[in-house]
């Protein structure tokens, strides 16, 4: 079983829909990311948690919400699904560990969100 | 934190080494050099990350220029699988958790795309 799984992995979806993709780990990890990608513009940060009482922004946090159940359950949700809103989205982990090692990440495969 | 400049894309022959430079001038004395791959669509991986001092792991090796001002990821002997992405990303690490927040915020560039021919 994967380190990090995304659930769904594709989805289709119709503008002012409500959507959640759901990510759940085994690393035991304590901080959880959501990110984007779009074609040619790499990856950008939406929500991360470094603990279940701790949600911080991202860069791109308009129009999306998170919830972090417990230590191994981070979701993003869309309240209301836009075109824009169409792309590759990734959850990673990292432990907490003060140093270099906390920027390591560990991705999940990816969900891939279509508005229609 | 320091931005990062690589080459669009680089090709490989089978067997041979892959050479990936990422230029980082501006970095400054507590900002370390990340590398993540991420193969088509897929969710991108580290690699191997360094200071100052040349690393090696299972996957590959950091060579860091003295000034710091450069690096160079190599994959000893590239095969097909190989052929992905390569991201180089400098960070600041905090020596003590102030509240975290450098911590994974990693920005990803448009990085290099290696392609590995049989």
């Amino acid at each position: 079983d994967a380190d990090v799984t995304q659930t769904p992995r594709n989805r289709i979806t119709k503008t002012g829909k409500r959507i959640m993709l759901e990510c759940s780990q085994t690393k035991g990890h304590d901080r959880m990311y959501w990110y984007r990608q779009d074609p040619g513009l790499g990856l950008r940060l939406i929500y991360y948690s470094f603990d279940v009482k701790d949600i911080n922004k991202g860069e791109i946090s308009d129009g999306y919400s998170v919830s972090r159940q417990a230590q191994a359950k981070f979701s993003l949700s869309l309240e209301s699904a836009i075109p824009n809103q169409t792309a590759l989205y990734f959850c990673a982990t990292s432990d907490a560990l003060i140093g270099s090692g906390a920027n390591v990440l560990t991705f999940g495969a990816g969900s891939r969100l279509t508005v229609l | 934190d320091a931005k990062t400049t690589q080459p669009t894309s680089m090709d490989c022959a089978e067997g041979r080494a892959a050479n990936l430079p990422c230029n980082h001038s501006t970095i400054s004395g507590n900002e370390y050099v990340y590398w993540y791959r991420q193969i088509h669509s897929q969710g991108p991986q580290y690699i191997i990350h360094g200071l100052k001092n040349n690393e090696t792991n299972e996957m590959a090796s950091l060579i860091i220029t003295e000034d710091r001002k450069s690096s160079t990821l190599i994959l000893p002997h590239a095969t097909l699988r190989d052929t992905a992405v390569y991201y180089c990303i400098v960070r600041v690490v905090r020596l003590i958790d102030a509240g975290g927040t450098s911590y994974g915020k990693l920005t990803f560039g448009q990085g290099t795309i290696l392609t590995v021919h049989p």
